[in-house]
Parts: structure tokens; C-alpha cells; sequence
């Protein structure tokens, strides 16, 4: 079973749209982790933030922040003001008691491109 | 700061042929991790070492094995290679032994087509 669902496989913007990437994880554990990363075209992984599941606090951190709620298993993540240097695939991921290693488990990523 | 380096960047590999991906890292970290990343399909997790001299099984570890003689290389071998392990394989390091608040690095990448 997917344990963490990107729903969005691609999204397409023009510059200075505001763009919100989805991310619904599933989980029996009550302490868990969740990740954001960004794969630009050049391929290295980025990271970009990391939550821990006793924190609900929204975080910003200039353009992008991120909503998290229990409630809906969600981890959403918005870009505002979108620029053509966050094309990129971005990663949800997810690490539990059950994963190997505590490895992550990551969505299968959303595609966002930004055109001028 | 090099971080984690992998080698080679991109390889072509005949079928049947064996290979090693190496992978360093220079952060002391004692977790390190092979990932695959397939179209469509996200990252998976091959194998994982928790510290040095220990190795275990991810959700795709068949045709694969690894061994972690010290903390800061993580070799993967392909011992004899077919198609379906054409993939972009990532190494990834964490601080502390595979503890769930760690985050994981990642290296650039190892391009890999099997003909």
C-alpha cells in the first residue's frame, strides 16, 4: 500500500502564481517524520524541510511554506510567488517505525514547471 | 564540503556483466542508504546500513548486495546485471543510526543503463 500519495503528477504555472504541491501520507504510528525535497533538473536531491508529527505549526520560510495536518494525514507545500528556479519534481516523503532502517518512503514526486 | 560523493556519474553496462556504484561520504555519518529512482515511480529504497559493519534488506533488494566495511563508503553491487536495473541510483547519509528524526543527504547520482 502507498504510503505516501502525491497526487498531483505534474502542474504547470506562470511566473508569480502561487502553487500549493499535495501530500497525503498514511501512517499507524504516533511519532513519525515528513519531508519535502526538490529534484531540479540538474538531479541531485535537495532538502528542504523536515516535521516531526508533535508539531503542527505551519513553518515559512520565504516563499515556501508548508501546512501539516494530522487531521487529514496531510503535508501540503506552497510556493508563492513562483519563479522559473523552482521548476523542479518535488518528493514528499515519509519516515515510520515501519520503514527499513527508518528509511524513507517518498511519493512518487509532482512535477511543477514555471514558465515565464 | 564534498558531502557525499558516487561514482562512476553514468555508466552503460552490457547484461550479465557485474558492477560496483561506490559511494563516500565525509560527514561521519553512521546511516547510509541506496535508493533507486524510476519514472513514475518515485525513490526506493534498495538496501540500508544502520552503521558500519551492518547492512540490511530495503523493498527492492534483489540483485543487489552491499557490504559497509567502515563509516564512510557504501558500495552497491550489481553481480550480474539485466535490464530492469536501468535507474538513476542515489546514496543517501544520515547522522545517527537510522533514528527517525534524522534527515537523509544525498548524493548526485549514478546514472545506470543495462543493453
Amino acid at each position: 500500500a502507498q504510503k505516501v500519495t502525491q497526487a498531483q503528477t505534474e502542474i504547470s504555472v506562470v511566473e508569480k502564481e502561487d502553487v500549493t504541491l499535495d501530500c497525503v501520507y498514511e501512517t499507524r504510528d504516533t511519532t513519525y517524520y515528513l519531508f519535502w525535497y526538490k529534484q531540479p533538473p540538474s538531479g541531485e536531491l535537495v532538502f528542504l524541510i523536515r516535521r516531526n508529527s508533535f508539531d503542527e505549526q505551519n513553518e515559512i520560510s520565504g516563499r515556501y511554506s508548508w501546512n501539516f495536518q494530522k487531521s487529514t494525514s496531510s503535508f501540503n507545500f506552497t510556493i508563492t510567488a513562483s519563479q522559473v528556479v523552482d521548476s523542479a519534481v518535488y518528493f514528499c516523503a515519509l519516515s515510520d517505525s515501519s520503514n527499513s532502517g527508518y528509511a524513507l518512503n517518498f511519493g512518487k514526486g509532482t512535477s511543477l514547471l514555471v514558465t515565464p | 564540503t564534498a558531502g557525499i560523493t558516487q561514482a562512476p556519474t553514468s555508466q552503460i553496462l552490457a547484461a550479465g556483466r557485474s558492477m560496483t556504484l561506490r559511494c563516500t561520504q565525509d560527514m561521519r555519518h553512521n546511516a547510509m542508504y541506496w535508493y533507486r529512482q524510476d519514472l513514475g515511480l518515485g525513490l526506493r529504497l534498495i538496501h540500508y546500513s544502520n552503521t558500519a559493519g551492518t547492512t540490511g534488506k530495503g523493498e527492492v533488494p534483489d540483485g543487489y548486495s552491499v557490504s559497509r566495511a567502515n563509516t564512510d563508503d557504501f558500495p552497491l553491487t550489481l553481480a550480474s546485471a539485466v535490464p530492469s536495473q536501468t535507474s538513476v541510483y542515489f546514496c543517501a547519509s544520515s547522522e545517527k543510526r537510522g533514528a527517525l528524526t534524522d534527515t537523509q543527504y544525498f548524493g548526485p547520482g549514478t546514472r545506470l543503463t543495462v543493453l
